[in-house]
């Protein structure tokens, strides 16, 4: 299976701040990676895919880049509906893996 | 709009099987792939399989205990796990494709 390693865990960030979530693939995925929100008792939504395109409705504060086996979700000027939970999900070869996740929250 | 609409038992008993069904409205069903992915209380999301209704993978950790089957002419696809544990208590989601569109999901609790 692919790993992948999301860092960091959790972080701390004021309104406004731009935030910076990065996800390490075990193997090369070649930009097969999804970016995710989840807030507590809801599903994920959806917000990046093939590593830099934004899914439809998605605000375009949120972007994505990488390559090979580093991706990055960037959040700018955070607002405060974007305090969540963040995952990076690889769909390059099954069983599709997500990051363990990372938490957004309020400084 | 697309809508996935789940259902099934939440609460179960180990050695008994999980039966979800998720149903799709609102757009084609044929023309995409339908994915199970869980959520242990506080925990990630693991992915469970897929099927495009011609082919069906699933996770290997998995597989032994899991089938995903499709009723086209219904609109909807299902989950099957057999022998559950607590280890399986967990929110299942039914998605489209990779995520696109989520089931409202479903807890599921394994306990005597």
């Amino acid at each position: 299976d692919i790993q992948m390693t999301q860092s960091p865990s959790s972080l701390s960030a004021s309104v406004g701040d731009r935030v910076t979530i990065t996800c390490r693939a075990s193997q090369g995925i070649t930009n097969s990676l999804a970016w995710f929100q989840q807030k507590p008792g809801k599903a994920p939504n959806l917000l990046i895919f093939a590593a830099s395109r934004l899914e439809s409705g998605v605000p375009s504060r949120f972007s994505g880049s990488g390559s090979g086996t580093v991706y990055t979700l960037i959040i700018s000027n955070l607002q405060p509906e974007d305090f969540a939970t963040y995952y990076c999900q690889q769909y390059y070869t099954t069983p599709y893996t997500f990051g363990l996740g990372t938490r957004v929250e309020i400084k | 709009q697309v809508l996935l609409q789940q259902w099934g038992a939440g609460l179960l008993k180990p050695s008994e099987t999980l039966s979800l069904t998720c149903a799709v409205s609102g757009g084609s069903f044929t023309g995409y792939s339908w994915t199970w992915i869980r959520q242990p209380p506080g925990k990630g999301l693991e992915w469970i399989g897929e099927t495009d209704h011609t082919e069906t993978k699933y996770n290997p950790s998995l597989k032994s205990r899991v089938t995903i089957s499709v009723d086209t002419s219904k609109n909807h696809f299902s989950l099957s796990l057999r022998s559950v544990t607590a280890a399986d208590t967990a929110v299942y989601y039914c998605a489209r494709g990779i995520g696109s569109y989520w089931g409202q999901g479903t807890l599921v609790t394994v306990s005597s």
